[in-house]
């Protein structure tokens, strides 16, 4: 089944303890892109990553890190986490930029 | 910089009803447009898309016409179902003259809360 699968789909932590949430997708894509959901802004672009190798800044990068080494997998990476990056987050991957995402299913992550 | 506009907060029509949902975009380039839907627990999920001015996408009775004159592409249905109940984002994804950009533009999600 083709498919965006992330984890964790919930994650507590507290102030400053880096972190890691995975994504990968199986069907090939090259475009990868990580958002953040918070209630009256709708979804922000953190990073984005056009192939392997190849990644820029999304609207709201602060805070974040991401990689590409395989096509597959983008991992988003929480350095020193601070409670106002306490979101849903969602990956997402698509043949490329211009064609429909495919989104996963969320990672809710509450820091304190 | 780049921006889409959409009906505010929750939109709660009866079943049966007419449904309008406002997107407005702001870009000085050439984007293609989508309208996204998103259920409880999930992720989004494509709704309908266009790719260029004049197109019209649709999805399951809905519509929505891209307008360069009016920069727009507000979500139309004649008859809205209880089954049509989710959040709908609007989005752009921004060409460029340079090329492909890779940002994806979303606005900030309009609620449609269908009454039987």
């Amino acid at each position: 089944e083709a498919q965006v699968t992330q984890n964790p789909r919930y994650l507590i932590t507290v102030t400053g303890k880096k972190l890691t949430v995975t994504c990968s997708q199986n069907m090939n894509h090259e475009y990868m892109s990580w958002y953040r959901q918070d209630p009256g802004l709708g979804l922000r672009q953190i990073y984005y990553s056009m192939n392997v190798e190849v990644t820029d800044k999304g609207d709201v990068p602060e805070g974040y890190k991401v990689s590409r080494k395989e096509k597959r997998n983008f991992p988003l990476i929480l350095e020193s986490p601070s409670p106002n990056q306490t979101s849903l987050y969602f990956c997402a991957s698509s043949t490329d930029y211009n064609s429909p995402l495919h989104f996963g299913n969320g990672t809710r992550l509450t820091v304190t | 910089g780049d921006s889409v506009v959409q009906t505010e907060g929750q939109v709660l029509p009866s079943e049966g009803d007419s449904l309008i949902v406002n997107c407005s975009y702001e870009t000085t380039q050439y984007p293609s447009l989508f309208w996204y839907v998103q259920y409880p627990g999930e992720g989004p999920q494509l709704h309908l898309k266009a790719m260029k001015a004049n197109d019209k996408g649709r999805n399951k009775g809905f519509e929505a016409m891209y307008r360069k004159e009016t920069t727009s592409f507000h979500l139309e249905k004649d008859s809205v179902q209880e089954s049509d109940s989710a959040v709908y984002f609007c989005a752009l994804s921004d060409r460029g003259d340079s090329g492909n950009t890779g940002k994806l533009i979303f606005g900030q999600g309009t609620t449609l809360q269908v009454k039987p």
